[in-house]
Formats: structure tokens, C-alpha cells, sequence
């Protein structure tokens, strides 16, 4: 059934080291987004991409890359620039409705926990 | 920029009690807002949505929104909750026409006690 997956659920990482969490939907949408969620932070906006091979910075992107190669997937890339990266990652998507994204609810994956030891 | 406060940050409710959350965004425009609800361990789920029309909106669980335009307010109500309503609860506000992202509040704790 249609969903969005993200893996792994939980991820441990050295400090020092990138690492890169997956992101896939068969929802066929448009547009997908990863967010951080700290407790007490709400969630946060790290990029988005509304387009294949397009995509751009949110409000907290430093330290992070991403890459939209196929509309399915846009895989989130921790480096070892982000400070403090220790989080729950979210991954989102969302379809259009005529030629936009405003009317339409965004679709949430399970989440993946990182931790850096 | 878009903003979105929800004012509690911990509610703390017995069960049967009324429930009201609060939640007010910053953008002047035409707005869509939306609510929604993570359960522990699980992901976060749509609640309910406000697009246009009637601004009272109903959504699944027995929850209900007031969209008031003047007070730039989105709350979210239950009559009675219930044990199983315990979870973090978001509001979120998007613009109506163009692509932008969701934007979030920092969320509500919702803990209801037998």
C-alpha cells in the first residue's frame, strides 16, 4: 500500500562521520521535505524539494545535504559540519492540486532516530 | 515569515474533560491550517484540515477546529477525551496558493489520566 519509508528506524554515528538517511515514496507526490524534531522545538524545516532535481534550503540547513535524483526518494545526508545532530528525522511528502501544493496535507513517514556517540 | 504558536506546552487532563488546544499563526494572507497528532512511538497522522468554507471543521476522533480569521487562531477542541488521546499534537499552517512548506508549532503535549 502507498506510504512513505524511511530507514533505518534507529541509526547510531560515530562524531566525525556523514551519514545518510533514506526516504522513499510510492505516493507519486511532487514534493517531499525533511523536518527535525527536537522535544520542546516543534519540527523544523531542513530542505525541501518540490521538483526532481531540484530542491532548496530550510531553516536549519546547515550541515546537511540533500539530493533529489528520482521523484521517489530524496535521501537526507547528516555531515560532520552539523553540530549537534543528534534527533528524530521526519520525512514528508505532499501532492499537488492544480499547480499547487497549498491545498493539500502533508504525508509523514515513520521517522529515523540518530544518535551520534 | 510564517509563524505558528500553540501555547501549551504540557496539558495534563483526567478523562472526560474537556479538551482545547491553542493555536495561532503570523501570516496575513489566505491560509490553509492543519492539525495534527503523533502518538507514541508512532508517526505523525492528519487530524484534520482547513481549506476554505465553513470554518468549523471536524475531523477524525471526535476533534474539532475553529478557523477565526480575525484572531488568526486555529484551536482545536474535544468534548471528552479520552486515555487513548494521549499524544503531542501540532498545528500547522501553510500558504494557500504557492508552494510553500508546512510550518509547525512547537507542539502540545496531551497527557490524560484515568
Amino acid at each position: 500500500d502507498g506510504g512513505i519509508t524511511q530507514s533505518p528506524k534507529y541509526l547510531f554515528r560515530k562524531e566525525g562521520q556523514n551519514v545518510t538517511l533514506s526516504c522513499e515514496q510510492n505516493l507519486n507526490h511532487d514534493a517531499m521535505y525533511w523536518y527535525r524534531q527536537d522535544p520542546g522545538q516543534g519540527l523544523r524545516l531542513i530542505y525541501y524539494s518540490q521538483i526532481v532535481n531540484d530542491f532548496q534550503k530550510g531553516d536549519i540547513a546547515e550541515g546537511y545535504s540533500v539530493s533529489r535524483e528520482k521523484k521517489e526518494s530524496f535521501p537526507l545526508t547528516v555531515t560532520s559540519a552539523q553540530k549537534n545532530p543528534t534527533a528524530f528525522y521526519l520525512c514528508a511528502s505532499r501532492g499537488r492540486q492544480g499547480s499547487y501544493l497549498g491545498n493539500t496535507e502533508a504525508f509523514f513517514g515513520q521517522g529515523t532516530r540518530l544518535t551520534v556517540v | 515569515a510564517q509563524s505558528v504558536s500553540q501555547h501549551n506546552h504540557h496539558v495534563i487532563l483526567s478523562e472526560a474533560a474537556s479538551l482545547e488546544l491553542g493555536c495561532n499563526y503570523s501570516y496575513g494572507g489566505t491560509v490553509n491550517l492543519f492539525w495534527y497528532v503523533q502518538y507514541p512511538g508512532q508517526h505523525l497522522q492528519l487530524l484534520l484540515k482547513y481549506f476554505s468554507g465553513d470554518p468549523l471543521v471536524k475531523g477524525i476522533k471526535g476533534f474539532e477546529a475553529e478557523f477565526i480569521k480575525s484572531k488568526f487562531s486555529f484551536n482545536l477542541r474535544k468534548p471528552s477525551v479520552q486515555w487513548s488521546d494521549t499524544a503531542e499534537y501540532f498545528c500547522a499552517v501553510s500558504r494557500n496558493s504557492g508552494n510553500t512548506p508546512l510550518v509547525f508549532g512547537k507542539g502540545t503535549r496531551l497527557s490524560v489520566i484515568a
